[in-house]
């Protein structure tokens, strides 16, 4: 079955704290993305991994870190979470070596207060 | 750098009808993919159609078909028959072919609305 799964859905953490989204798929997909995604801006691009360990920026990296360590699996940090991080967060994933399309998880809504 | 720009930010329609989204994107690439995506209102994201942009005709799914329009860098959503579940933010989105990055990157999104 092709997913990409995203835990936690729904997280609320005070400002200052640091959060872990994980995301994960089991389609043997080389890239994968973080997208944030806020009232009339769309989707963002926070991070791109090509594989283990081959991370690059997106758009908006900055108060983001990332970690891949296996192909199916793909973190956000946050280290010290600011309330202008409150956010949905989706992890989206790729064939990289065709024109194939974005397969999205579920999101992650996170609070930060 | 490539960017991707949706004007209408809400649309309501009878259901029946078709429906035109509007999409026009940027980019210094000679080769690049265009996409559609919808979010549904339980905030799931799926993929719809697919333009290349080396092809003249215009993608076709279901009730789905695209309005390519390569000169003024235009790729149009059209959907015909909407029903009630066709209601949803629909996003355009593009990918370069040959930067090498693999980035898409997504307009802001239309809200459609599709009235009984």
């Amino acid at each position: 079955d092709m997913k990409v799964t995203q835990m936690p859905r729904y997280l609320i953490k005070r400002m200052g704290e640091n959060v872990l989204l994980e995301c994960g798929q089991d389609m043997s997909h080389e890239t994968m993305y973080w997208y944030r995604q806020d009232p009339g801006l769309g989707l963002q691009l926070i991070y791109i991994s090509y594989d283990v360990d081959s991370n690059s920026e997106g758009d908006i990296p900055k108060g983001y870190r990332v970690s891949r360590k296996k192909r199916e699996h793909f973190s956000l940090i946050l280290d010290s979470a600011k309330t202008n991080q409150t956010s949905v967060y989706f992890c989206a994933s790729s064939l990289r070596l065709s024109q194939n399309t974005l397969y999205f998880g579920a999101g992650t809504r996170l609070s930060v207060l | 750098a490539q960017k991707v720009t949706q004007t209408q930010t809400s649309i309501s329609v009878m259901e029946k009808t078709t429906v035109t989204m509007d999409c026009v994107y940027e980019t210094q690439d000679s080769s690049y993919f265009l996409f559609w995506y919808k979010q549904t209102a339980s905030g799931e994201i799926v993929f719809l159609i697919r333009q290349d942009s080396y092809k003249k005709e215009n993608a076709t799914v279901g009730h789905y078909s695209l309005n390519f329009q390569k000169p003024k860098s235009s790729i149009g959503l059209i959907i015909t028959a909407t029903q009630i579940e066709d209601s949803a933010v629909y996003f355009c989105a593009m990918r370069e072919d040959n930067t090498g990055n693999y980035k898409y990157v997504f307009g802001a999104g239309t809200r459609l609305k599709v009235i009984a």
